[in-house]
């Protein structure tokens, strides 16, 4: 069976800092991976996907994720964060035969110091 | 473009009681899912309908949860009798296309408190 853990429960940063969220999986096959954000008040919505290519992914409001295979590992990473960065962060493998039923890690939170 | 809404956005009942939550999906999509968060744990999968088939329920977790989308349109997901390990975040979500993962769009969630 598949899994993800993320290794960060909350994180607490200042302004301007550097982030970086830990994602790892644990299957083979096909690897489709993506990261959900979920703001204060607001639906969950996809922040980046990886399904092939380039290993270093660019998303939405400066986010980029690095995929390494050898690692199992699919780290977010924000050069710096802003205070509207703060909020939940979800990092999600879909099962590898089928996109119907996203598999979430246990989620970061993350809380940005003005 | 209306999104996936939930009703209600809040519930707070005792346990043994029963409790209907509904998800109305974006208009034409014929995919839907249900998902739980409970008590600041992982977000897990309880279903997917296809129009009103039930495609995947392998989620849900005892004979006291039990979705219907009758008509293929909204789906309700009812609860009865509900347990204190009830109590979380129950999310909804929509597709058009179930191959394509990126496409499922949320709802705001029911956060459901069970005392």
């Amino acid at each position: 069976a598949q899994s993800v853990s993320q290794h960060n429960h909350h994180v607490i940063l200042s302004e301007a800092a550097s982030l970086e969220l830990g994602c790892n999986y644990s299957y083979g096959g096909t690897v489709n991976l993506f990261w959900y954000v979920q703001y204060p008040g607001q639906h969950l919505q996809l922040l980046l996907k990886y399904f092939s290519g380039d290993p270093l992914v660019k998303g939405i409001k400066g986010f980029e994720a690095e995929f390494i295979k050898s690692k199992f590992s699919f780290n977010l990473r924000k050069p710096s964060v802003q205070w509207s960065d703060t909020a939940e962060y979800f990092c999600a493998p879909p099962k590898y035969s089928s996109a119907s039923k996203i598999i979430f890690g246990s989620g970061t939170r993350l809380s940005i110091r003005p | 473009e209306a999104g996936v809404t939930q009703f209600p956005s809040h519930s707070v009942i005792e346990k043994g009681q029963t409790v209907t939550l509904r998800c109305d999906p974006i208009s034409g999509h014929d995919n839907l899912y249900w998902y739980r968060r409970v008590m600041g744990k992982e977000i897990k999968f309880l279903l997917h309908f296809v129009k009103e088939s039930k495609q995947d329920e392998s989620g849900m977790p005892n004979n006291r949860f039990l979705a219907e989308r009758t008509g293929g349109t909204y789906s309700t997901l009812k609860v009865q009798p509900a347990e204190l390990e009830d109590s979380g975040v129950y999310f909804c979500a929509s597709s058009q296309d179930p191959r394509v993962v990126e496409t499922q769009y949320f709802g705001p969630g029911t956060r459901l408190l069970v005392l």
